[in-house]
């Protein structure tokens, strides 16, 4: 079965940039969705198919996806995007979640 | 904006059958916008999809599942609705319901429920 796989941590200084990698075979062919779950909440979808933001969400949020690999990068972290980040990709008839990044803010 | 509210039993014995059910508001499960999706998270762990339902009846489940899994679609009740059979331990998770824009490649989850605990124990 497909996987993708993601660091389970990344730390970050207020207002510095924070890039979170989603890893699967070939995912640049597909596309990559990410979500923000922060500490008991439910998840919410920051970027959908590779680099497009829904209604609401920060610029600050951009995504990426070539090759391997899909990113998602927040610039000029804030405090408020301290949180569990989950890629999310189809394949073979089923929707595969990565296993989550957790953001630090320091 | 779409609000979705699931309901469950909370605690269950191993073999049981889990009935979930996830009633919409602010908007029609009749939309063809829209598919309707379960997500689960086992405490301290990542998201699992589990099935998406369209609100004629078609639906896909994720293979690992498969065989457990039924979803129906009641739409004079704007809700929709899983049973998982001979559920054990492992299927100890916050269960949610969200709204699936697009389909397989481009499909992707934007709205989400709260959230049902469903705890296995005997």
């Amino acid at each position: 079965s497909y996987e993708v796989t993601q660091p389970p941590s990344v730390s970050v200084s207020p207002g510095q940039t924070a890039s979170i990698t989603c890893s699967g075979d070939k995912l640049g062919n597909k596309y990559a969705s990410w979500y923000q779950q922060k500490s008991g909440q439910s998840p919410v979808l920051v970027i959908f198919q590779d680099n497009k933001r829904p209604s609401g969400i920060p610029e600050r949020f951009s995504g990426s996806n070539s090759g391997n690999t899909a990113t998602l990068t927040i610039s000029g972290t804030q405090a408020m995007d301290e949180a569990d980040y989950y890629c999310q990709a189809w394949d073979s008839y089923t929707y595969v979640f990565g296993s989550g990044t957790k953001v630090t803010v320091l | 904006q779409l609000q979705l509210q699931e309901s469950g039993p909370g605690l269950m014995k191993p073999s049981e059958t889990l009935s979930l059910t996830c009633t919409v508001s602010g908007g029609s499960i009749s939309s063809s916008s829209y598919y309707w999706g379960w997500i689960r998270q086992p405490p301290g762990k990542g998201l699992e999809w589990i099935g998406s339902i369209y609100y004629r009846g078609s639906t896909y489940n994720n293979p690992s599942l498969k065989s457990r899994v039924t979803m129906s679609v009641d739409t004079s009740k704007n809700q929709f609705s899983l049973q998982l059979s001979s559920v054990t331990a492992a299927d100890t998770a916050l269960y949610f319901c969200a709204t699936q824009l697009g389909m397989e490649v481009a499909g992707r989850f934007d709205f989400w429920g709260q959230g049902t605990l469903v705890t296995v124990s005997s």
